[in-house]
């Protein structure tokens, strides 16, 4: 069954500091990956994807996440954390064998708390 | 542009009564998706309209739910009764085109709590 698995519920880190947030992945064939951000009393936010071409894919707000095919992993990273980067971050793929959907698969989700 | 808008933001109700959310998409997005977060799980997909056609509903729980987007324009995701596991963020996204690789734009969420 394909799926996503964000396995830190909350990823703490200070102001400054590189952040990596993980994702990992299981879908048949090549994957569409996709990482979007909510911040508190706002809606998902795209933030960037991965379709095909250079593995490290640059995003919004100085993010970026690295593709990993053989480790099936895309985690999020950012080289100096903001305090208002504390936010609830959410892995996605797109469902392969959905047909014309082109719906996504969440994960559940990884708090990121940045203190100042 | 405008963005997807959800009304309500947030709406509570007793268990066995009705709730109406309704999704405005942006302008000229065919498809239109309904999405929901069970608190502390991942986000899962519910529906899928093109326009005004179901295309997919493989997701939406049981029949208590119903969705209906008349029109090919806004949407609105009804619950009648209500259960207490109904309670969540409910989600609604649009997108212009049909491809893998399109961006969803999702909107705010509606939170649904049932006592």
């Amino acid at each position: 069954a394909q799926s996503v698995a964000q396995p830190e519920d909350q990823v703490n880190v200070a102001e400054g500091n590189p952040l990596t947030v993980k994702c990992t992945y299981s879908v048949s064939g090549n994957p569409y990956l996709f990482w979007y951000v909510q911040y508190p009393n706002r809606g998902l936010q795209f933030l960037l994807k991965y379709i095909t071409g250079d593995n490290l894919v640059k995003g919004s707000y100085g993010f970026e996440a690295e593709f990993n095919k053989s480790q099936t992993s895309f985690h999020l990273k950012k080289p100096s954390a903001l305090v208002s980067d504390s936010a609830l971050y959410f892995c996605a793929v797109r469902d392969m064998d959905g047909g014309a959907t082109n719906k996504l698969i969440f994960g559940t989700g990884t708090l990121l708390a940045v203190q100042p | 542009e405008a963005g997807v808008t959800q009304f309500p933001s947030h709406s509570v109700i007793e268990k066995g009564q009705t709730v109406t959310l309704r999704c405005d998409p942006i302008s000229g997005h065919d498809n239109l998706y309904w999405y929901r977060r069970v608190m502390g799980k991942e986000i899962k997909f519910l529906l899928h309209f093109v326009k005004e056609s179901k295309q997919d509903e493989s997701g939406m729980p049981n029949n208590r739910f119903l969705a209906e987007r008349t029109g090919g324009t806004y949407s609105t995701l009804k619950v009648q009764p209500a259960e207490l596991e109904d309670s969540g963020v409910y989600f609604c996204a649009s997108s212009q085109q049909l491809s893998g690789a399109n961006v969803l734009t999702f909107g705010a969420g509606s939170r649904l709590t049932v006592l």
